[in-house]
């Protein structure tokens, strides 16, 4: 199985800040990686998808790079409703494993 | 409109099964594969495996914590997903999400649905 290490597993940042989120696979999954944000109580979204592209009515604040195994999100700008929770997802292959999660704290 | 909405989820005993629904509409179900992924409170995400399109012949995959306990299905003249859950241990207590993609990647989700296995 593809393991996904997701880092930091939890963040403080203010108002305005930009943030960056990291995952590695355990080998290469090409760009086949996705990038989801969780509100609590409530289900992911897709955001980024491809490792690059931006999701149908995402803001352009959000974006993400890298390919092979390793893979950043950013957030620029944070706004207040961006403190939630990030999750990266492999789907190169079976098990289509996700990553341990990012906690977005205000600061 | 894709909808996707999970139900059958509750309270049950270790050992014991339940089986979950996820009826879909605002698209031809028979064209996607659909996915089931959990969580545990607290934690993260769990891909537990999907079942293929028409094209693909509908086959299965599982991951290998639930393979052989959990068993996905469809009803395709209702638009239905299915997770029949057996052996359910402590460790299934998750909120259980049916998942559709596009071209790949989960792009619509459901609400989800609790279940709780204790005893």
């Amino acid at each position: 199985d593809i393991q996904m290490t997701q880092s930091p597993a939890s963040q403080s940042a203010s108002l305005g800040e930009s943030v960056t989120i990291t995952c590695l696979a355990s080998q290469t999954i090409g760009t086949w990686l996705a990038w989801y944000q969780q509100k609590p109580g409530k289900s992911p979204q897709l955001l980024i998808y491809a490792a690059t592209t931006l999701a149908d009515g995402v803001p352009s604040r959000f974006s993400g790079s890298g390919s092979g195994t390793k893979f950043s999100f950013k957030i620029s700008s944070l706004q207040a409703e961006d403190f939630v929770s990030y999750y990266c997802q492999q789907l190169y292959s079976t098990p289509y494993t996700f990553g341990g999660g990012t906690n977005l704290e205000i600061k | 409109e894709v909808k996707l909405v999970e139900s059958g989820g509750g309270l049950v005993q270790p050992g014991g099964s339940l089986r979950l629904s996820c009826a879909t509409s605002g698209f031809t179900f028979t064209d996607y594969y659909m996915s089931w992924v959990r969580q545990p409170p607290g934690k993260a995400l769990e891909w537990l495996g999907f079942i293929r399109n028409k094209a693909n012949g509908y086959t299965t995959e599982y991951s290998a914590s639930v393979k052989g306990r959990f068993t996905i299905s469809r009803d395709n003249s209702q638009s239905i997903l299915y997770l029949q859950m057996n052996t359910l241990r402590a460790e299934d207590s998750a909120t259980y999400y049916c998942a559709r993609d596009i071209a790949g990647w989960f792009a619509y989700w459901g609400q989800g649905t609790l279940v709780t296995v204790s005893a």
